[in-house]
């Protein structure tokens, strides 16, 4: 199967400070979604972006698929940002919808 | 729009029994569901794919006959776990998105379930 990679797999910032996570994926891909898991294992999704580039408030996301890379920037940060950041694909060409996962970026944010 | 529902959140039990995980699509019909297993620390890894009145398909390495999926209606799929034991305490979340061209769309994840086995 197609093959993610995430960077970096620990990220400590105090409030405020801004970062970029990368991803990396071995493959084309018809899908591409970033996740922030919380403390209760909730996934929450942040951002369907198979390419191209998107923002909402704090965050934003830009995905390069022809060079099949995605960074998440996330400006700011708070307390709450802490939890774990997964980026998750789907290879081109499947029609159902599996996705492949990351094996995340654990953030701490200290205040 | 676009909602999962998982259900229960939590469940502890005791060593051999069966446990019951019901996933459903709120707002949208889904021909085909996923089922994903988290141990601690872990990443996420597709235990199956449930498809609405046929089989359910499973990753290598999973028991079909342990972990039991089944996807009556185009709303709701269940995953039970049969005669339980400790090694299957784990996070059990699953997804779906509205169809067609389900590849081609985001897929929505329910809650998760963290089942504990005593």
């Amino acid at each position: 199967g197609i093959q993610v990679e995430q960077s970096p797999p620990d990220l400590i910032l105090q409030e405020g400070a801004n970062s970029t996570l990368r991803c990396n994926f071995s493959d084309s891909v018809n899908n591409l979604q970033w996740f922030h898991q919380n403390p209760w294992g909730q996934l929450i999704n942040l951002f369907y972006i198979p390419s191209g580039t998107k923002q909402n408030g704090r965050l934003s996301a830009t995905t390069v698929a022809t060079e099949r890379y995605s960074l998440l920037y996330i400006s700011s940060s708070q307390t709450t940002d802490s939890g774990v950041y997964f980026c998750a694909v789907g290879p081109r060409g499947s029609t159902l919808g599996r996705l492949y996962f990351g094996r995340g970026t654990q953030l701490t944010v200290w205040p | 729009g676009a909602v999962v529902s998982q259900h229960p959140s939590w469940v502890i039990c005791k060593s051999g029994t069966s446990v019951k995980i019901e996933c459903r699509s709120l707002d949208f019909q889904a021909t085909t569901m996923f089922w994903y297993r988290q141990f601690p620390k872990q990443s996420l890894m597709l235990m199956a794919t449930s498809n609405e009145g046929s089989k359910a398909t499973y990753e290598q390495g999973v028991e079909k006959d342990k972990f039991l999926i089944n996807h009556a209606s185009l709303t709701l799929s269940t995953l039970t776990v049969t005669s339980a034991h400790p090694e299957d305490s784990s996070f059990y979340i699953c997804s779906a998105s509205p169809g067609p061209g389900q590849g081609s769309q985001p897929q929505h994840f329910g809650d998760g379930t963290r089942l504990s086995i005593l």
